[in-house]
């Protein structure tokens, strides 16, 4: 079946733009987490939606970032007035939300984003 | 919150060797340690994890060994092979989110 997808792969934005990324889950899966990456770091928790629960935005660096799921399924994060210190990888990945995070996360190939 | 750290940041080997990936964490609560394994332009994949119930898990060529007291978990890779050389992160979680370190770039030449 197929797998986490993102898109677009590649996102180049100018500063101060506004930026929104896609994540389609695996069919099932009713948890939905986001990861940055930038280079040489590694993967940074953004935010956590499981089901119906309110989602755990704990991880999000400020309040330009903010991230949805309608329908329990596909999720947008959104990306306002963006910096260049935004620039990174941001990475979807899904569970089947059983055992919190405590069990196998399917990543997509994420979403390369450069700001200008 | 929780704090892993790991080491080496990079790790060369010759094909055949064996490789050792070590990480330690803060958060005495954690009880899942997983690794995965990033090739290029893909997202990270399980290899293997272990709960805190278990020292050590075999799976082929890959180990994972866990010391709660000390707070350190390690990956072993035996008889290794250029297919090996990826990104590595090692995770640790107690109730909710993973935690990952900042990974380890294993270059396994022939």
């Amino acid at each position: 079946g197929a797998g986490v997808s993102q898109s677009p792969s590649n996102k180049v934005t100018e500063k101060g733009k506004d930026v929104e990324l896609r994540c389609d889950p695996i069919s099932g899966h009713t948890a939905l987490y986001w990861y940055r990456q930038s280079l040489g770091q590694g993967l940074e928790f953004l935010i956590y939606f499981q089901g119906n629960s309110a989602p755990d935005k704990s991880g999000l660096p400020s309040d330009r970032f903010s991230a949805e799921r309608t329908g329990g399924s596909v999720s947008t994060l959104t990306i306002q007035r963006t910096q260049q210190e935004d620039s990174a990888v941001y990475l979807c990945a899904s569970s089947l939300g059983r055992q919190g995070g405590n069990e196998k996360l399917f990543f997509g190939s994420g979403t390369q984003l450069s700001v200008l | 919150g929780e704090n892993v750290e790991q080491h080496p940041s990079t790790l060369s080997v010759q094909e055949g060797d064996s490789a050792v990936i070590k990480c330690t964490y803060s958060d005495s609560a954690s009880n899942y340690f997983p690794w995965y394994k990033q090739e290029l332009g893909k997202g990270p994949q399980l290899i293997i994890d272990i709960r805190s119930n278990v020292g050590e898990k075999k799976d082929q060529r890959i180990a994972v060994t866990l010391n709660k007291t000390a707070k350190h978990f390690s990956l072993h890779i035996t008889e290794t092979q250029p297919e090996d050389s990826a990104v590595y992160f090692c995770a640790a979680s107690g109730y909710s989110t993973l935690t990952f370190g900042k990974g380890t770039m294993l270059l396994v030449s022939p």
